[in-house]
């Protein structure tokens, strides 16, 4: 059975770099059915997506993240992380990771829903 | 692109039929996912594909729509059923955006 496992440090100072792992068990990263994603939701309101990864390194971020965000995989220890830099209290959230479909359509590979999620864990941004 | 989805909060008794809207702000085809997700847990994948039900999920949700306007339908709200609703747009010229959320109550 899949399971999606979000693990790192749940407290962080302004200006530092939260590094999230999501280890993966049950499944292989190495699908082409699949990308990775990371996704976050603030104290009380809706989710935001970070980014997502396929398992060859090709990585898609949100552009609201401009160049502070980082994805990357290990396929060898079934793994994928996200980096964020310049941390602020704005970055305090619950922060999932999921397997999101890879879409194939006549117009290349394409992104799909999140259909499995880790359990979230809460980072949060303070002096 | 914009996801919009009315109500913000929807009270309703078990039995009764419920309807979400979520709209775009632009047309996204049928790349439409809606989600369902409880306090302290993360979301469940209940529609992808603006009307594809998801392994798993009771006939009883169902979606439609496409363009602009989708939405999500509870044939008969049960017990279980009270949540929060995301609709989700997904492709590869835009970001993946989120609604704001319907949160279901009961009434």
């Amino acid at each position: 059975q899949l399971q999606l496992q979000e693990s790192g440090p749940g407290l962080l100072k302004p200006s530092e770099t939260l590094s999230l792992t999501c280890t993966v068990s049950g499944a292989s990263l190495s699908s082409n059915n699949y990308f990775w994603g990371w996704i976050r939701q603030p104290p009380g309101k809706g989710l935001e997506w970070l980014g997502s990864i396929y398992y060859s390194g090709t990585t898609y971020q949100n552009p609201s993240l401009k160049s502070r965000i980082t994805i990357s995989v290990d396929t060898s220890n079934k793994e994928f992380s996200v980096r964020l830099s310049s941390v602020t209290a704005a970055d305090t959230a619950v922060y999932f990771c999921a397997r999101q479909y890879r879409l194939v359509t006549i117009r290349g590979p394409k992104r799909g829903a999140f259909h499995v999620w880790g359990q979230g864990t809460r980072v949060t941004v303070s002096s | 692109i914009q996801m919009t989805q009315s109500p913000s909060t929807l009270s309703a008794s078990v039995g009764d039929r419920v309807t979400i809207t979520c709209r775009a702000s632009q047309s996204i085809s049928s790349w439409l996912a809606w989600y369902q997700q409880k306090p302290g847990k993360a979301p469940k994948l209940l529609i992808y594909k603006a009307s594809s039900l998801e392994s798993g999920v009771p006939p009883r949700f169902s979606g439609s729509g496409s363009g602009t306007q989708f939405t999500l339908t509870i044939s008969s709200l049960q017990p279980d059923d009270f949540a929060t609703y995301y609709c989700q747009h997904y492709n590869d010229y835009s970001p993946e955006t989120f609604g704001q959320g319907t949160k279901v109550e009961i009434k």
